[in-house]
């Protein structure tokens, strides 16, 4: 089956500054990449998603690239905040599947 | 809409009792699962269903039985408890297919002494 694996477990950036989580998939054939905020208590909700037929996708401080080549897709946080901070989770699936495979999770805090 | 709605929300059994955690969601939501989170594993998916009979397995089915005899409800059954199973459990349904968002349900906290 698809393996996915996230960096780093833990990240700490100040208050205004750039976070980047970065994800690995192992099977060529996967093309749906979501990607999932949950905060302490709280289930995962989904925040941004992106599918192989696109390079990059932006939502207003977040957006995502897809590297299909290398097998690897980013979660890029611009302009971070103290409510950014929480567990962000990686998956990726193949849209001929059913079965989703989460990363194991970044903590991310942001520092005021 | 109350979307995707889990009972119990804290649960604690003694080794070797057996339970089950209700799941269902009111979206017509063809696929429904249910993942495992420990600390540091992630969410890891325990079974799946693409609709009402049909079930499969995901990556740690052992210790868990599910069923769906309707759309609406996809509950899970742990048959003898052990630590091991010990985990916060969460239900997610979506429309079937795997690029579509899979909406969560509030989680169920399960410790097994």
């Amino acid at each position: 089956g698809e393996n996915v694996e996230q960096h780093p477990s833990t990240l700490s950036v100040q208050e205004g500054d750039s976070a980047v989580i970065k994800c690995t998939y192992s099977d060529s054939a996967s093309n749906y990449f979501p990607w999932y905020k949950q905060e302490l208590g709280k289930r995962p909700q989904l925040i941004i998603d992106i599918r192989s037929n696109v390079g990059e996708k932006k939502d207003q401080r977040i957006a995502v690239t897809l590297n299909k080549t290398a097998k690897h897709f980013s979660l890029h946080i611009t302009e971070t905040q103290p409510e950014d901070s929480a567990v962000y989770f990686c998956a990726a699936s193949l849209n001929t599947g059913n079965q989703f495979y989460f990363g194991t999770g970044t903590s991310l805090t942001v520092i005021p | 809409n109350a979307g995707v709605t889990q009972t119990p929300k804290f649960q604690v059994l003694k080794t070797g009792q057996s339970m089950t955690l209700q799941c269902a969601q009111d979206m017509n939501h063809e696929y429904m699962s249910w993942y495992r989170q420990d600390p540091g594993m992630g969410l890891r998916l325990i079974h799946y269903s693409v609709g009402a009979g049909i079930t499969d397995q995901g990556e740690v089915p052992n210790g868990y039985n599910v069923s769906r005899s309707t759309t609406e409800d996809f509950p899970l059954r742990l048959l003898s408890a052990a630590p091991s199973q010990t985990s916060v459990y969460f239900c997610a349904s979506s429309y079937v297919g795997g690029v579509y968002e899979q909406y969560f349900g509030p989680g169920t906290r399960l410790t097994v002494t």
